[in-house]
């Protein structure tokens, strides 16, 4: 399939590590944000997410960070597989509008 | 497999003509929305359909149109077609609750030539 990950940030990661990506956004009225994986040739794959009124949620091996004093968000991966090679991009939804804004995008690449 | 499918999954056109792509939503969602992923970038919110009607729109000139059926199926119809209109063509379905999750679509790749 196609690349999505052109020009993109780059994180390469052993496998095993934890990776971490971050993204700022933009919309300091935002109050739910969306972590999305993007293999090549498919459509995004919805990870985990995360409202306003908490600082921290925990999935399965991922973690979501909030910061909303500076508008960070972070996306924590406990021992990177090769599977989570990826694009990742974060979302952001304002109250009542049901549209998502994407992010740039991040890569990642786990080497053996 | 989110459940979301599009078709087709390839398409190429040439300048001026017209297209539409297709959405089927996964079941128990009434709401689509349409967004439009250019290489390397993140998907750009087109619009959003439920009950039948466009719901809002993001910052797409009017060539870009689309419908909703009964079944909330969708479809999106590009006019006058530019060479920067080729991408990925996403649809994601949800329900109108903005916290529910967008489920995405496979994608349609549309080449302008």
């Amino acid at each position: 399939g196609e690349s999505v990950g052109l020009h993109l940030p780059t994180l390469s990661v052993q496998e095993g590590d934890n990776s971490i990506i971050n993204c700022a956004y933009s919309n300091s009225a935002s109050d739910y944000f969306i972590w999305y994986k993007q293999e090549s040739g498919k459509g995004p794959q919805f990870i985990i997410d995360i409202r306003s009124n908490m600082d921290k949620r925990q999935g399965q091996r991922v973690t979501v960070l909030l910061n909303k004093t500076v508008k960070h968000l972070s996306l924590q991966i406990a021992a990177t597989q090769p599977g989570d090679s990826a694009v990742y991009f974060c979302a952001e939804n304002i109250y009542g509008n049901n549209r998502l804004a994407f992010g740039k995008g991040n890569q990642v690449v786990v080497i053996p | 497999d989110a459940g979301v499918t599009q078709s087709p999954t390839h398409l190429i056109k040439t300048r001026g003509q017209q297209v539409t792509l297709r959405c089927s939503p996964k079941s128990g969602h009434d709401t689509v929305s349409w967004y439009q992923q250019a290489l390397g970038q993140g998907p750009q919110f087109i619009f959003q359909y439920y009950e039948e009607e466009e719901r809002q729109r993001g910052n797409f000139p009017d060539r870009f149109s689309g419908h909703q059926f009964p079944n909330y199926s969708s479809e999106l119809n590009v006019n006058a077609l530019l060479l920067g209109d080729s991408a990925l063509y996403l649809c994601a379905s949800s329900t109108l609750d903005y916290t529910d999750t967008q489920y995405f679509g496979p994608g349609t790749r549309l080449t302008v030539l």
